[in-house]
C-alpha cells in the first residue's frame, strides 16, 4: 500500500532558528501533499495544500512566511518552520495524494518543541 | 485553519460492548468521508471510508452510518476491544480535494 515517510519523528530546537520537516511519498507520485499542525487533546488543523511545483495554498490564520512549504517533486514536500517559537511547538502531520485517487496516506508526525 | 476542535469528548466503554461515535461535518458539498484512528503521538491510521452517494458502509468490526440530511456521520464499532483504545476522527472531502478533520472523540475501553 501507499506510504508517506516523514522525518524526523521528533526535534528540539532553540527560539529563533529554523526547522525543515521532510515528507517522501515512497511507492506512488504525490501530486498533492497537506500539511497539517495538532496541539494535544485537539483536532489535526489544515495549515496549507500544496500542488507540485506550483506555490502552496495557505489556510487562514496560517502565516506563509513563518511555515515554508516547498513541494518541488512528486515524492517530496517540506515545511520549514522559520524563526521558532515556543508557540508554534506541536505535532506535524503531512498527507499526500495522488490525482484522481480519493485516498489520503499520512505521515506518522514531528513532535517539534522549542525550548 | 479550519474545523480546530477544542478539548476532545469521551467516551468510555467495556470492552465487549458496541461503540458508537459521532461526527457533525460542515461542508453540505463534500462528497467523501473517512474515519481515522490516531493512538498517541502517532499519525492518523485510516479505519473506513463512505462516499456521498452511500447512506452505510461496513468493514471488518466497523460499520459507517451517513445522514446528509442533518450532516451527520457515526461509526460503530462492534465487540470493542482494549486495543480500540485511541481517538478518533471524522473527515471529510471539502473543496479543493481539502480533507478537513472534525472534532474527535478519545475512546478508552475499560477491560
Amino acid at each position: 500500500g501507499a506510504v508517506v515517510s516523514q522525518h524526523p519523528s521528533r526535534v528540539i530546537c532553540k527560539s529563533g532558528t529554523s526547522v525543515k520537516i521532510e515528507c517522501r511519498s515512497l511507492d506512488f507520485q504525490a501530486t498533492t501533499m497537506f500539511w497539517y499542525r495538532q496541539f494535544p487533546k485537539q483536532s489535526l488543523m489544515l495549515m496549507a495544500t500544496s500542488n507540485e511545483g506550483s506555490k502552496a495554498t495557505y489556510e487562514q490564520g496560517v502565516e506563509k512566511d513563518k511555515f515554508l512549504i516547498n513541494h518541488a517533486s512528486l515524492t517530496l514536500s517540506t515545511l520549514t518552520v522559520t524563526s521558532a517559537h515556543p508557540e508554534d511547538s506541536s505535532f506535524y502531520i503531512c498527507s499526500a495524494s495522488q490525482q484522481g485517487d480519493y485516498g489520503y496516506t499520512f505521515g506518522s508526525g514531528t513532535r517539534l518543541t522549542v525550548v | 485553519g479550519e474545523s480546530v476542535g477544542l478539548h476532545l469528548p469521551t467516551l468510555s466503554v467495556q470492552e465487549g460492548d458496541n461503540s458508537i461515535i459521532n461526527c457533525a461535518y460542515s461542508n453540505s458539498a463534500s462528497d467523501y468521508f473517512i474515519w481515522y484512528k490516531q493512538e498517541s503521538g502517532k499519525g492518523p491510521q485510516f479505519i473506513i471510508d463512505i462516499r456521498s452517494n452511500m447512506d452505510k458502509r461496513q468493514g471488518q468490526r466497523v460499520t459507517v452510518l451517513l445522514n446528509k440530511t442533518v450532516k451527520h456521520l457515526s461509526l460503530q464499532i462492534a465487540a470493542t476491544q482494549p486495543g480500540d483504545s485511541a481517538v478518533y476522527f471524522c473527515a471529510e472531502n471539502s473543496s479543493g480535494g481539502k480533507l478537513i478533520f472534525g472534532q474527535g472523540t478519545e475512546l478508552s475501553v475499560k477491560p
